[in-house]
């Protein structure tokens, strides 16, 4: 399985926009780039997907670079519902293909 | 829509005894997938349900077996349970043939082993 890098923790103040980075570097040209997020005691969240282009949905953004070896997820006003651990995975293409987690970023966020 | 719904909610066992945990799929999903979450880390992948059978399998031993119904409904079983058992069980819900879409998780199971 590819592997993805990210901060272990970050912090934003709310109301501001949050940019949480991601390093896949060994990407392959079939991984699609997810992103799900964890609030306490809670089970993951889907956030966002995409292959190739910059995607947009009512969660979030999110910014591939052209060379697809990171991507940035991007909260255009963080709130203090968006503290939770996020994390990035590489999804293999293919029906219902497993989701690999690695440790996430924890997002702190604080008036 | 309940959304994927786990039980029980809590579970304590000692050293030695066999587990069984419940899940109902998301309305209209065909697949279900189980992943363990040990505190501190992320979820790692146990299996994948589809059409009764198992499909995908993660690096789980034997002990982790699981059964999926024909109302798409599924049971992940642990037996000879050991105290690094102790972990969040999570189960998601999809579609075999939705593409690169989302998972949906329930709120998982938490065992104690003892």
């Amino acid at each position: 399985d590819a592997k993805t890098t990210q901060p272990n923790s970050m912090e934003s103040n709310e109301e501001e926009p949050v940019h949480l980075p991601c390093n896949h570097s060994t990407i392959s040209g079939t991984d699609y780039i997810h992103w799900y997020r964890q609030l306490p005691s809670q089970g993951p969240e889907y956030v966002i997907h995409g292959l190739t282009s910059n995607v947009n949905n009512r969660m979030a953004s999110l910014a591939i670079a052209e060379d697809r070896k990171s991507s940035t997820l991007i909260l255009h006003r963080a709130t203090l519902r968006d503290a939770a651990v996020y994390y990035c995975i590489l999804r293999e293409t293919g029906t219902a293909s497993k989701l690999t987690f690695g440790t996430g970023t924890r997002l702190q966020v604080t008036l | 829509d309940a959304g994927v719904t786990q039980s029980p909610t809590h579970l304590i066992k000692t050293r030695g005894q066999q587990v069984t945990l419940r899940c109902s799929p998301k309305s209209g999903h065909d697949t279900v997938s189980w992943y363990q979450q040990a505190l501190g880390q992320g979820p790692q992948f146990i299996f994948q349900y589809y059409e009764e059978e198992e499909r995908q399998r993660g690096n789980f031993p034997d002990r982790f077996s699981g059964h999926q119904f024909p109302n798409y409904s599924s049971e992940l079983n642990v037996n000879a349970l050991l105290l690094g058992d102790s972990a969040l069980y999570l189960c998601a819900s999809s579609l075999y043939l939705g593409g690169p879409g989302e998972q949906f998780f329930g709120p998982g199971t938490r065992l104690t082993v003892l």
